[in-house]
């Protein structure tokens, strides 16, 4: 089963509000990412955690805060976001974050900030 | 230059024929290349990883040059439900901040 779900589907929040995206993945896997798209853009990476540590922060600004309370859950704490943070939010996992290991996405989080 | 660069297309065929799609990468030390959809406002969907023999899936075969530092990607017989965005996703070791790179997708849709 490689099923990564992601709560909720669809968002729409102010730009002082606070919320939290969900990620879960029960497949064993040891790394978990966030990512970002924007339309007819590929993906592009935000965070990854492996083993539960944060190894990865691809400068990503703080209104964005990761948290990975255990190996299967990952979220991503929204607050005081801007209009252009709007976007679909990618949750995936892998086996390890190593170089040969694919990735599992789930279905995403679409985000509209007003 | 791009890490890793596509033909965004689009590709417009009919059933039945077969189409190829190439990928480029700059960075020789990659070592691990694979091939993913994403159906349009859904998440990308892992298609194939693509080892250096080449490999076969059904309908799709998958080959890479590391020599000129190329993927392709064949579909044969194309179904209706092929229509999708293809993405090339390199894994290079180099540049820290990095894990898997995206080409910005080639579009194919398959016509009736």
């Amino acid at each position: 089963d490689t099923e990564v779900t992601q709560t909720p589907k669809h968002l729409v929040m102010g730009m002082t509000n606070k919320k939290s995206l969900k990620c879960e993945q029960h497949m064993g896997h040891r790394a978990m990412y966030w990512y970002k798209q924007k339309a007819k853009k590929p993906p592009e990476l935000m965070f990854v955690y492996s083993y539960e540590k944060l190894s990865i922060n691809e400068s990503v600004p703080s209104r964005f805060s990761p948290e990975c309370p255990n190996s299967s859950l990952l979220n991503l704490h929204l607050h005081a976001l801007q209009p252009e943070d709007s976007a679909l939010y990618l949750c995936a996992s892998s086996q390890e974050a190593g170089l040969a290991y694919e990735q599992y996405f789930g279905p995403g989080t679409r985000l509209t900030v007003t | 230059r791009k890490e890793v660069e596509q033909d965004p297309g689009p590709f417009n065929v009919p059933e039945g024929a077969t189409v190829a799609f190439n990928c480029t990468y700059s960075n020789s030390a990659s070592q691990s290349f694979f091939w993913y959809r994403q159906d349009c406002r859904k998440e990308p969907k892992l298609l194939m990883s693509v080892y250096s023999s080449g490999n076969e899936d059904g309908r799709f075969t998958a080959q890479l040059n590391r020599a000129s530092q190329y993927i392709s990607l064949l579909i044969r017989d194309s179904k209706l439900s092929d229509s999708a965005t293809y993405l090339c996703v390199v894994n290079s070791p180099s540049g820290s901040a990095r894990q898997l790179t995206f080409g910005s997708g080639t579009q194919l849709t398959v016509l009736p």
